[in-house]
């Protein structure tokens, strides 16, 4: 199975802050790579698939690089709404698998 | 407006079984492979199973392998997942979720419905 890690666990930020979060597969899996924002009592949110490309509806404040192992999740500018836990998810192959998971809060 | 709505959660002892639903709107529900993502109470996400829009194959994660069964009824846009040997460790909420296309992204997702195994 590819393991997801993702950096840091948690991170305290201000409205305003660039914010950026990594997320490492044990193997490559190409840019089959997804970012969600779920926020409490809430189903998961798409944001970023294919590790660069943004989800209609999405604002542009978010945007996601990276190939291979390494990835990230950039918010440019953060938004009081932004402030929920973010997921990266590979879709290269079954199992699919998630990250840990990073909760983002507001400092 | 694409919508997926699930149900059939509830309170199981374990050992015991219980079916899970996922009703689909709003979009050509035979064209898209679905998913089942859980949450454990304070946890990440797991993913649990695949079934391909046609029902051809379907994929399970070892936790629920030989347990649980992935289902669906394109003539009535629904998905289901069969449980059965619940142990305390599936509870949790279970969301329904498309799969974007031909890849694992997942763009629309159920409410969740929550599953406690407990005696």
């Amino acid at each position: 199975d590819i393991q997801m890690t993702q950096s840091p666990s948690s991170v305290s930020a201000s409205v305003g802050d660039r914010v950026t979060i990594t997320c490492r597969a044990s193997q490559g899996i190409s840019s089959f790579l997804a970012w969600y924002q779920q926020r409490p009592g809430k189903a998961p949110n798409l944001l970023i698939y294919a590790a660069s490309n943004l989800q209609s509806g999405v604002p542009s404040r978010f945007s996601g690089s990276g190939s291979g192992t390494d990835f990230t999740l950039t918010i440019s500018s953060l938004q009081p709404e932004d402030f929920a836990t973010y997921y990266c998810q590979q879709a290269h192959s079954f199992p699919i698998t998630f990250g840990q998971g990073t909760r983002l809060e507001i400092k | 407006q694409v919508q997926l709505v699930d149900s059939g959660g509830g309170v199981v002892q374990p050992g015991r079984s219980l079916r899970l639903s996922c009703a689909a709107s709003g979009f050509t529900f035979r064209s898209y492979g679905m998913h089942w993502v859980r949450q454990a109470p304070g946890k990440g996400l797991e993913w649990v199973a695949v079934i391909w829009d046609d029902g051809s194959k379907k994929y399970y994660a070892d936790s629920v392998k030989g347990r649980f069964t992935v289902s669906r009824d394109n003539s009535k846009s629904t998905l289901f997942l069969e449980m059965s040997s619940l142990r305390a460790e599936d509870t949790a909420v279970y969301y329904c979720a498309r799969a974007q296309e031909t890849v694992a992204y997942f763009d629309y997702w159920g409410q969740g419905t929550l599953v406690t195994v407990s005696s």
